[in-house]
C-alpha cells in the first residue's frame, strides 16, 4: 500500500510569490492534515481537511490556505511569501475524522529567498 | 508555559542502554501520540494511546491521564534508534499540539 505522498520535494521561491504544495493521502483515508516545521522550531498544526471541508485551522494568517479535492488529495497554498515561511511542510492523513493514527508524508522543503 | 513539555531535550546513550523520554501536558486530551523523526525529516507514528500502556518491539509507551504524563521507553537501545522523538497531544478538532522533541543519539 502506498504511503502519503507529497510534491514537490523541494521548492524555491522569492518573497512575495505564491507557493502550491500537494499531498495525496493513503488510499481510503479521508482526513488530511498540514503541518509546518520551521528551522529551529517545533511542528505546528496548520490545517485539517476532511470530506472536502476545512475542519480546523492553526494560528496562521489567511495567506495560508488550502483545499481538499473529491479524491481526498489536498493542496496547500501560501500567498505573498515571506522569508519566515521557509520550512518543512508535512502532510499527514488518517482514516476518518475520529481519533485515528496520522500517517505522515516525506514533506516539502520550501525555501523563500 | 508550553502545553506539551518534553524531557530531556537531548539524550546520549550507549548501545544497549534502557532509555526513557518523558512528556507532560497541561490540557485535556483525547489521545497522546509518540512520533519519530529521522534526520531526513520523515516522521513515523510510533504510538497513539489514551490510557494504559502499549508495546511494539523494543518500544513501550505509557500514559497516566490523572497525572497528565506519558513516557516512551526504549529497551536495548541501538544506534539506529538515533532520531528525534516527539510527543504530541490531540484534543478537540483533531489538532495535534507538539512538544519540542527529544534528540536521541545512541553510540555504539
Amino acid at each position: 500500500e502506498a504511503g502519503v505522498t507529497q510534491s514537490p520535494t523541494h521548492l524555491i521561491k522569492t518573497r512575495g510569490q505564491q507557493a502550491t504544495l500537494r499531498c495525496s493521502p493513503i488510499s481510503g483515508h479521508t482526513s488530511v492534515y498540514w503541518y509546518q516545521q520551521a528551522l529551529g522550531l517545533g511542528l505546528q498544526f496548520l490545517l485539517w481537511y476532511d470530506e472536502g471541508e476545512e475542519r480546523n485551522r492553526g494560528n496562521f494568517p489567511p495567506r495560508f490556505s488550502g483545499r481538499q479535492f473529491p479524491n481526498y488529495s489536498s493542496e496547500l497554498n501560501v500567498n505573498a511569501l515571506e522569508l519566515e515561511d521557509s520550512a518543512l511542510y508535512l502532510c499527514a492523513s488518517s482514516l476518518d475524522r475520529g481519533q485515528e493514527t496520522q500517517y505522515f508524508g516525506p514533506g516539502t522543503r520550501l525555501l523563500v529567498l | 508555559k508550553n502545553e506539551v513539555e518534553q524531557s530531556p531535550q537531548n539524550l546520549t546513550a550507549q548501545e544497549g542502554e534502557f532509555i526513557t523520554i518523558n512528556c507532560s501536558y497541561s490540557v485535556g486530551i483525547s489521545a497522546l501520540h509518540w512520533l519519530q523523526q529521522h534526520p531526513g525529516g520523515g516522521i513515523v507514528s510510533l504510538f497513539m494511546l489514551s490510557s494504559g500502556k502499549k508495546k511494539h518491539g523494543r518500544l513501550i509507551a505509557t500514559i497516566n491521564i490523572q497525572e497528565k504524563h506519558s513516557s516512551l521507553h526504549i529497551t536495548a537501545s541501538h544506534p539506529r534508534d538515533s532520531a528525534v522523538y516527539i510527543c504530541a497531544v490531540s484534543g478537540s478538532g483533531n489538532k495535534l499540539v507538539f512538544g519540542a522533541g527529544t534528540i536521541l543519539r545512541v553510540k555504539s
